[in-house]
């Protein structure tokens, strides 16, 4: 089937705007991953999902930043009041589950996120 | 805190062998994984170790020291191709996973 799917590929906002990123995972994938890069940059933990519910919200930069997902699929990233500093790639993740450490996380391509 | 320290950027000719090496310090470890990055394109996953040794796929080797928080991937008879970043990254709880700043690899013909 296909892979993990991020819509929109990019976004160029004004500061103080509000986006939202979506993430369409593998089917059946019941785990759900975001994680943010900046350029030439490693990757930064934002938060995940086992299910619909998010067991760890620590990655969170700021409560601006807010996630959700429902029915267990299509996972939403929420960035209220968008700053200059929030300008980066957002990459989304999902594996079959989260038990015992090792399953594989599969990519999204990612959206580029550019804040003016 | 967690972090994890690789080299920012090797270089090796095409046909070579290089090693990436990757220390780690953290909380609730289960495994060290490693990704492969092209640029402008997704991190693809390379491998995992959660025991101690080697583990061989193809070209590629991950090996892994529990007891020294070190690991590192091998890479032989490189390609061009292999010219990406490579991330190790710890699994944690909840398969979350906490990356290193990525080594940048460049094969030279």
């Amino acid at each position: 089937g296909a892979g993990v799917s991020q819509s929109p590929s990019n976004k160029v906002t004004e500061k103080g705007k509000d986006v939202e990123l979506r993430c369409d995972p593998i089917s059946g994938h019941t785990a759900l991953y975001w994680y943010r890069q900046s350029l030439g940059q490693g990757l930064e933990f934002l938060i995940y999902f086992q299910g619909n519910s998010a067991p760890d919200k620590s990655g969170l930069p700021s409560d601006r930043f807010s996630a959700e997902r429902t029915g267990g699929s299509v996972s939403t990233l929420t960035i209220q009041r968008t700053q200059q500093e929030d300008s980066a790639v957002y990459l989304c993740a999902s594996s079959l589950s989260t038990s015992g450490g090792g399953e594989t996380q599969y990519f999204g391509p990612g959206t580029r996120l550019l804040v003016l | 805190g967690q972090s994890l320290e690789q080299p920012s950027e090797v270089t090796a000719v095409e046909g070579a062998i290089v090693q990436i090496n990757c220390t780690y310090q953290t909380s609730g470890f289960y495994g060290l994984s490693w990704y492969q990055q092209h640029d402008g394109g997704a991190p693809t996953f390379l491998s995992y170790n959660a025991l101690d040794g080697l583990e061989e796929t193809g070209r590629f080797s991950s090996f892994l020291s529990r007891s020294d928080s070190y690991g590192y991937l091998l890479l032989q008879e490189l390609q061009m191709k292999d010219s990406a970043s490579y991330f190790c990254a710890v699994n944690n709880a909840g398969n979350m996973l906490t990356f290193g700043g990525g080594t940048r690899l460049m094969v030279k013909p």
